[in-house]
């Protein structure tokens, strides 16, 4: 069974900290998801990583997804409060299904 | 805009009730759809896969005839939440996938509350 293990699962900041939220699985997978929910919203998808060792940016979000494909990693700088919201990520798995990780419930506290 | 719609947004109902809940791609056809419940400040777990013109395959501990799952047409996927009780309230998200996999583009969700 595939699983992902995604820390911290809550995490409350202040305005302007830097932090990172980890994936990390024993199994590989062929590609992985970040996504970003808020409250009484479906995901929303904020990028997608295939390439091992591959790294994306989007603004201030720095994607990580490791050399060997099992684990990846969301940076974000100088959070804002507008960051604040529920983080997924999620590991293409057999038949197209979306293994998720338990989230990360960012605070930006202004 | 929105790929896939859901409806409806928030159903509020008494026990024993059976509610539907649609499944729509917008602007492309979708074989397959997935089904997700999800808890207050929980991950989405996959209930079920939708499959256009064959029986949905569910995932263990889903039971298959508490939650009813048709795949109408190429853009329609249907989920029936039979007899709920109000252990079953909870968000209930779909998706679905452009031909060729990911990623997958999610609904917005329903707000399912049984009293």
């Amino acid at each position: 069974t595939q699983l992902l293990e995604q820390s911290p699962q809550f995490l409350s900041i202040q305005e302007g900290e830097n932090l990172t939220v980890y994936c990390n699985s024993s199994s590989v997978f062929s590609s992985l998801q970040w996504y970003r929910q808020e409250p009484g919203e479906g995901p929303v998808l904020l990028v997608t990583v295939v390439t091992g060792g591959e790294v994306k940016k989007l603004k201030r979000l720095t994607f990580q997804f490791g050399d060997a494909r099992k684990d990846s990693s969301l940076h974000i700088t100088a959070a804002q409060p507008g960051d604040t919201g529920l983080y997924l990520c999620a590991g293409e798995g057999q038949g197209g299904k979306l293994i998720f990780g338990q989230g990360t419930e960012l605070s930006v506290k202004p | 805009g929105a790929v896939v719609s859901q409806h409806p947004s928030w159903v509020i109902c008494k026990s024993g009730t059976s509610v539907k809940i649609e499944c729509r791609s917008l602007d492309f056809q979708a074989t397959t759809m997935f089904w997700y419940r999800q808890f207050p400040k929980q991950s989405l777990m996959l209930m079920a896969t939708s499959n256009e013109g064959s029986k949905a395959t569910y995932e263990q501990g889903v039971e298959k005839d508490k939650f009813l799952i048709n795949h109408a047409s190429l853009t329609l996927s249907t989920l029936t939440v039979t007899s709920a009780h109000p252990e079953d309230s909870s968000f209930y998200i779909c998706s679905a996938p452009r031909t060729g996999g990911q990623p997958q583009h999610f609904g917005d969700g329903t707000r399912l509350s049984i009293l």
